[in-house]
């Protein structure tokens, strides 16, 4: 069974950057977008970005100019990170399982979540 | 980008009763849609993908229908359980979206 464990600092001040990791634990690493998600009191849910294991990647536009997503496949982690932060930025952070199938119909869904992470930024 | 719409934003329903969470997209996403269950503390958990189809594991109350920009989620008999928040999500194209969510409590 597939599990994602994430870690990362939680308290930030403004103009930091946030930085944390997820790792997966028991399948595969190849075939899959490994995903950034937040969650934000005002805004709800929202996605941040992807990787794939090749390092591909895709951001949201909004966030592109700051954010870095990257791939360590011999540990089978990924990681987010996050610059300039501000209060705008304090969200539960969840990294996610992004899995994609089907031809020429295709689905994708994010059926496996780590745990979350709560990021504060205060100074 | 494409926007997502969730209405209600909350609801109030008793235990047995149908729930319809609606959700509404800025443009035709086809049945590119998912629907998540979201519990204070705890991660997302995918209910429906493609519009309509349930997650394995996923009790059969839940259903998902529409196509195009208009969408529902339904819950046939509402159990204490399923007090959470609902989020639809579109896949159609990035940046992936999400509704604002639809609280639902016990009335």
């Amino acid at each position: 069974q597939v599990q994602l464990q994430q870690w990362g600092a939680g308290l930030l001040k403004p103009s930091e950057t946030l930085s944390l990791t997820c790792a997966v634990y028991g399948g595969s690493f190849s075939n899959y977008y490994w995903t950034w998600i937040r969650q934000t009191p005002g805004k709800g849910l929202e996605w941040i970005g992807e990787i794939n294991h090749s390092g591909s990647t895709n951001c949201h536009p909004s966030l592109k100019s700051r954010v870095t997503i990257s791939v360590d496949t011999s540990k089978n982690q990924f990681s987010l990170k996050l610059s300039s932060v501000t209060a705008a930025d304090m969200a539960v952070y969840y990294c996610a399982r992004g899995r994609v199938w089907g031809d020429p119909y295709f689905y994708f869904v994010m059926d496996v979540w780590g745990q979350g992470t709560t990021v504060i930024v205060s100074s | 980008d494409i926007q997502m719409t969730q209405s209600p934003s909350s609801l109030s329903a008793s235990v047995g009763d149908r729930v319809t969470i609606t959700c509404q997209a800025s443009q035709d996403i086809s049945d590119y849609l998912n629907w998540y269950q979201k519990k204070p503390g705890k991660a997302p958990k995918l209910l429906i993908y493609g519009a309509s189809h349930l997650e394995t594991g996923v009790p059969p109350r839940f259903s998902g229908g529409g196509s195009g920009t208009d969408f529902t989620f339904i819950i046939t008999s509402l159990q204490p359980e399923d007090i959470a928040t609902y989020y639809c999500q579109q896949y159609e194209s990035l940046p992936y979206a999400f509704g604002q969510g639809t609280k639902l409590e016990i009335k």
